[in-house]
């Protein structure tokens, strides 16, 4: 079975400054998905960045990066130029393609705070 | 607007009562999900639909149960049976019909305490 581990129960970052999220991984799986899924303090969850095991370029949205490392398991988060409305809890996530019903893996969360 | 509607958003049971959890979405998705959520254990699933009339187990599905007589519902009764039924409930849906992107599409949530 997958495991998510994510290391880092809490964090802060002072605004504007750039702050990364860690988390590991176990799959004796070769494709896969990987994703980050944010929730604020409204609890709606939010898809934030998405990875393919397939692809050796790291995903980027805005101001949001990854870095991927497939033989490490390793799939962190990078958040450039801080944002107050980035605070919020962030789950890093597993999925194995074509598997019946899209089940997602999820790691225990991060919260991240975001300090003016 | 398309979206996940999870009601109630608050929902207080005495022990010994079932109480259902209802979550529609009009996104025209095929699967559907339940996960639990408590505080440090991340997202755990509860159960999760492929198609109508269809419905599988997920990790934690002991104390639940579900329904999918229609693709755009998929209510979640809490039983008795669930020793500890106090959590935040998330409903999510996602496209399938082997046209995965992986994304799902989260509601914002109903919280069940148990009194």
């Amino acid at each position: 079975a997958q495991t998510v581990t994510q290391s880092q129960p809490e964090m802060s970052v002072q605004e504007a400054e750039t702050v990364t999220l860690s988390c590991t991984y176990d799959t004796s799986e070769n494709n896969y998905y990987l994703f980050w899924y944010k929730q604020p303090p409204s609890r709606q969850m939010i898809l934030v960045i998405r990875q393919e095991a397939y692809k050796q370029q790291n995903a980027t949205e805005n101001r949001f990066s990854v870095n991927f490392q497939k033989a490490a398991k390793s799939f962190s988060l990078k958040i450039s130029d801080s944002q107050l409305g980035d605070t919020a809890m962030y789950f890093c996530a597993f999925m194995k393609p074509k598997e019946y019903g899209n089940k997602l893996v999820f790691g225990a969360g991060t919260i991240l705070r975001v300090k003016s | 607007d398309g979206g996940i509607t999870q009601s109630p958003k608050y929902l207080f049971r005495k022990e010994g009562q079932n109480v259902t959890l209802s979550c529609e979405q009009n996104l025209n998705h095929d699967a559907m999900y339940w996960y639990r959520q408590d505080p440090g254990q991340g997202l755990r699933l509860i159960y999760y639909s492929q198609i109508v009339n269809d419905f599988q187990k997920g990790d934690i599905a002991e104390g639940y149960s579900v329904s999918r007589e229609k693709k755009e519902s998929f209510p979640l009764t809490v039983t008795s049976a669930q020793k500890n039924p106090t959590a935040f409930y998330l409903c999510a849906s996602s496209i399938w019909a082997g046209r995965t992107t992986g994304e799902l599409f989260f509601g914002e949530g109903s919280r069940l305490t148990v009194l």
